[in-house]
């Protein structure tokens, strides 16, 4: 399986101030054949399922504000929000979908500082 | 607007069964835009995906999770189905069904669609 490493655990930033979330995979999830990376971001509110923030590493879903933007390549990646709001308190995860089992990272619970 | 509703029992007594229902609504479950997916989150871990079912019915399945679970899809009730075998206090967890898109080009774009979840919780 690949195995998907969040850091940091837990991260607290000032409002207006920019997040940056790293996920980490045992293998490359760049899929050669369409050179596209199979690579997912989602961010959960207590009480709430996941909700699709991300995808193919970089591209941001339909209706996700364009503070959140994703970035990396084959086992690095990254989630960044440049200017933290009140409502992007939640736990952040990774997945990746190239191969199946598809599996998810730890988790990173963004706070307010 | 596609929109998914897990159903099922939230207490289930250790050894038995557990059967879950995922309800889809503002779609097709015959789209071949979408894998259906079951995926987990036992209290305080990650999430865990277990399987997926798609268009045709062809079932994919987590092999770390042995062979304890079994998903189907039922067409004509637009609904598709997890059952888990032999339950222990280790199957304790909120059970989610999303469903996994595929665009025209065949490209994944990940879990776009999920239901609110149910917890299902193992006790005698």
């Amino acid at each position: 399986d690949i195995v998907m490493t969040q850091s940091p655990d837990s991260l607290a930033v000032s409002l207006g101030e920019r997040a940056t979330i790293n996920c980490k995979s045992s293998q490359s999830v760049l899929y050669s054949s369409n050179n596209k990376n199979y690579l997912a971001w989602y961010q959960q509110k207590p009480g709430q399922p996941p909700k699709l923030l991300i995808y193919g590493a970089s591209i941001r879903e339909s209706g996700v504000p364009d503070r959140f933007s994703g970035s990396g390549s084959g086992t690095d990646f990254t989630l960044s929000i440049s200017s933290l709001q009140a409502e992007d308190v939640a736990v952040y995860y990774c997945q990746q979908y190239c191969s199946t089992p598809y599996t998810f990272g730890q988790g990173t619970k963004l706070e307010i500082k | 607007q596609l929109q998914l509703q897990e159903s099922g029992p939230g207490l289930v007594k250790p050894s038995e069964t557990l059967s879950l229902t995922c309800t889809v609504s503002g779609g097709s479950i015959s789209s071949g835009s979408y894998y259906w997916a079951w995926i987990r989150q036992p209290p305080g871990k990650r999430l865990e995906w277990i399987g997926n079912v798609n268009y045709s019915g062809r079932t994919y399945y987590n092999p770390s999770l042995r062979s304890r679970f079994t998903i189907s899809k039922d067409t004509s009730e637009n609904q598709f189905s997890l059952k888990l075998s032999s339950v222990t206090a280790s199957d304790t967890a909120v059970y989610y069904c999303a469903g996994v898109y595929y665009d025209s080009g065949g490209y994944c774009h990940g879990m776009d669609v999920w239901g609110q979840g149910t917890t299902v919780t193992v006790s005698s």
